[in-house]
């Protein structure tokens, strides 16, 4: 069975402090991609970033990059100079390549504070 | 305006009534998902179309529930004698098709309360 975990239920920060987001995602699978998504206060999910399993490199896109560590099937998504409307929750969903539907983590709430 | 919408936004409705509400995917996009999200949870998967081809149901999606996407374009989802469990958003996302890397959008999503 597949299972996501985002062990971090709430985080804050103060405003241009970096934050790192974990996800940990447990497969036997050995190629699938996983997706961020944000949720701000509105309530419509916003895709940020995907990755996928067999990437070597880790990416930065903007103030997100992320770092994978295969061995842990550990995701962890970093916002760099973090800004007051980066306060949402974020979800990170994987999903295997003959599957149709994502399956998302509880999500972990961040707070950035001015 | 080409993002995923729904129809309605918010929805009110007592015990035992039925209710629908309607999802229109990016106009290119093959495949139209429903999934249900609670406070403090992440969505969870209901089902999902290739074109107007209902390919995968959650073990969520009781009797009382059905979806249909009868033209391969907008989509309904239909909660007959609804619950007061139902009380949830419902979330509506679209994507190209793409085998593996497929991206889904989704909509701002339809919060329905049951009394």
């Amino acid at each position: 069975a597949q299972k996501v975990t985002q062990a971090q239920t709430e985080i804050s920060v103060v405003e241009k402090e970096d934050v790192t987001l974990d996800c940990v995602y447990e497969t036997r699978d050995t190629t699938y991609y996983l997706f961020w998504y944000k949720q701000p206060p509105s309530g419509e999910l916003v895709f940020l970033i995907r990755r996928n399993s067999f990437d070597e490199q880790n990416e930065i896109s903007g103030r997100y990059s992320w770092n994978f560590q295969k061995s842990t099937s550990s995701f962890n998504f970093t916002i760099t100079a973090s800004q007051v409307v980066d306060s949402a929750v974020y979800f990170c969903a994987p999903k295997t390549p003959y599957a149709g539907k994502s399956t998302f983590g509880d999500g972990t709430t961040l707070t950035v504070k001015p | 305006d080409t993002g995923v919408s729904q129809d309605p936004r918010h929805k009110i409705t007592k015990r035992g009534q039925n209710v629908t509400f309607r999802c229109d995917p990016i106009s290119e996009h093959n495949r139209l998902y429903w999934y249900r999200q609670t406070l403090g949870q992440g969505p969870e998967f209901l089902t999902y179309f290739q074109n107007e081809a209902q390919l995968e149901k959650s073990r969520l999606l009781s009797d009382r529930f059905s979806a249909e996407r009868p033209k391969g374009s907008f989509s309904t989802l239909e909660i007959q004698r609804t619950e007061q469990g139902d009380s949830a958003m419902y979330l509506c996302a679209s994507s190209l098709g793409t085998p593996g890397t497929d991206t889904q959008y989704f909509g701002p999503g339809t919060r329905l309360t049951v009394l």
